[in-house]
């Protein structure tokens, strides 16, 4: 069935690096790829999503580009802040199926 | 807009005994899914809900179970609760069923099992 891979956290960086978190999926069809984010003792907010290959998808800072090439959706932001502390979930959605998702990666920022 | 509503957000049981969540959708949106979240299993999928209509189910015993009103809201039962049941129970709402576009997610409840 469908998957989604994300690198494994946490992933600890000071405040203003650069952040990449990987994602990567298995599926048949064209699927539409999400990032959502999830802040302590909340539900999941989307982040940021793309419907088809090449799209990019950008919010708050953080991008990321449909690769179907590579079967990848990896998550990126240029200058991370410690408010950006959060668990980081990649998904993907086919027409009339469940939204699938991905472990989950914590991201830690520290002033 | 109001977001999803979940009650209630923090509840304790004890094994063998039954829990019913609740879920109201975003005003309009006439789909609801609700999502099992461990530490150990990430976000397991329950079943989608469409016009009171079950759409889609995951993998769970027949001890889960749900319905949907005619107003959308949405509630869920677990019955037989083991202590493995113990996870932050998620509700999301769409407009439409079956597009592949954005869930808007409620906070949660969250369940312990004694």
């Amino acid at each position: 069935g469908d998957s989604v891979t994300q690198m494994e956290g946490p992933v600890t960086l000071s405040e203003e690096a650069f952040l990449t978190i990987n994602c990567t999926y298995t599926a048949t069809g064209y699927p539409s790829l999400f990032w959502y984010v999830q802040y302590p003792g909340e539900g999941l907010q989307l982040l940021l999503k793309a419907t088809k290959a090449d799209d990019k998808g950008s919010n708050k800072g953080f991008e990321a580009t449909y690769r179907k090439e590579t079967t990848s959706f990896h998550l990126e932001k240029g200058s991370v802040q410690v408010s950006d502390s959060a668990v980081y979930f990649c998904a993907l959605k086919k027409a009339g199926q469940k939204l699938v998702f991905g472990t989950g990666t914590r991201l830690l920022v520290s002033p | 807009k109001a977001g999803v509503t979940q009650t209630p957000r923090y509840l304790i049981k004890t094994r063998g005994q039954q829990v019913t969540l609740s879920c109201s959708p975003i005003s309009g949106h006439r789909s609801v899914s609700w999502y099992q979240q461990t530490p150990g299993q990430g976000l397991q999928f329950l079943f989608e809900y469409f016009s009171e209509t079950q759409r889609n189910k995951g993998n769970f015993p027949g001890r889960f179970s749900g319905r949907q009103f005619s107003n959308s809201r949405s509630e869920m039962n677990v019955s037989t609760l083991e202590l493995g049941d113990s996870a932050l129970y998620l509700c999301a709402s769409s407009f439409l069923q079956g597009q592949p576009g954005e869930l808007f997610f409620g906070e949660g409840s969250r369940l312990t099992v004694l």
